[in-house]
């Protein structure tokens, strides 16, 4: 099973200012990483997959890069609706499909 | 609009069982994989389960394999989720998800229901 660690558990910034999430992969992913964000009493939601391809109508703010066992995303203007737990998830080695912990987003 | 209702959660005692049920609209259901991926309260995402559009491939993380049954009802737009021997950490929210893409695996998940929340405590 791929374990996937995300980095740092908690972020917290003011808007305006750049966010980066790391999430490392216990072994090769390949490209086959996607980010999902989370708001609080809400499902889940899709931002990238690939690793870098935004799904539609995802904010240009949003983006994300890597390859292999070190993926990362960047937030690089923060809104305050950007308050929220990032998951990473893989697809490469399956089953099982695995997340990461998560990394909470907190707007100052 | 793709919408995803779960339903069938509820408070369960440990060795119990409980079928859960999501129903689709919006998109050709027989077309698209389907997953449940559950939470438990205040902490991350697990993959639970997967399923092929036809029904015919079905695929199980190990916490859950032999107690839990995935299965499909594409007349009916519906997925469901067979828990049996219920145990204290299946206790969670359990969401059912859509594959993103036509005909692929269930693996990258584009649209989510609101989830239905299983509680097995006695």
């Amino acid at each position: 099973e791929i374990v996937l660690t995300q980095s740092p558990a908690t972020l917290s910034l003011s808007p305006g200012e750049r966010a980066t999430l790391s999430c490392r992969a216990s072994q090769s992913v390949s490209i086959y990483l996607a980010w999902y964000q989370q708001k609080p009493g809400q499902a889940p939601r899709l931002l990238i997959y690939d690793a870098s391809k935004r799904v539609t109508g995802i904010p240009a703010r949003f983006s994300g890069s890597g390859s292999g066992t070190d993926f990362t995303l960047t937030i690089s203007s923060l809104e305050p609706e950007d308050s929220a737990v990032y998951y990473c998830q893989q697809r490469n080695t399956w089953p099982p499909l695995t997340f990461g912990g998560g990394t909470k987003v907190e707007i100052k | 609009e793709v919408q995803l209702l779960e339903s069938g959660g509820g408070l369960v005692q440990p060795g119990g069982s409980l079928r859960l049920s999501c129903g689709a609209s919006g998109f050709t259901f027989s077309s698209y994989a389907m997953a449940w991926v559950r939470q438990s309260p205040g902490k991350g995402l697990e993959w639970v389960s997967g399923i092929s559009g036809s029904g015919d491939s079905t695929y199980y993380a190990d916490s859950v394999k032999g107690r839990v049954t995935i299965s499909r009802d594409n007349s009916k737009n519906t997925l469901y989720l067979q828990m049996n021997s219920l145990r204290a950490e299946d206790t969670a929210f359990y969401y059912c998800a859509k594959e993103t893409r036509e005909g692929d695996y269930p693996t990258l998940f584009d649209s989510w229901g609101q989830g239905t929340l299983v509680t097995v405590s006695s």
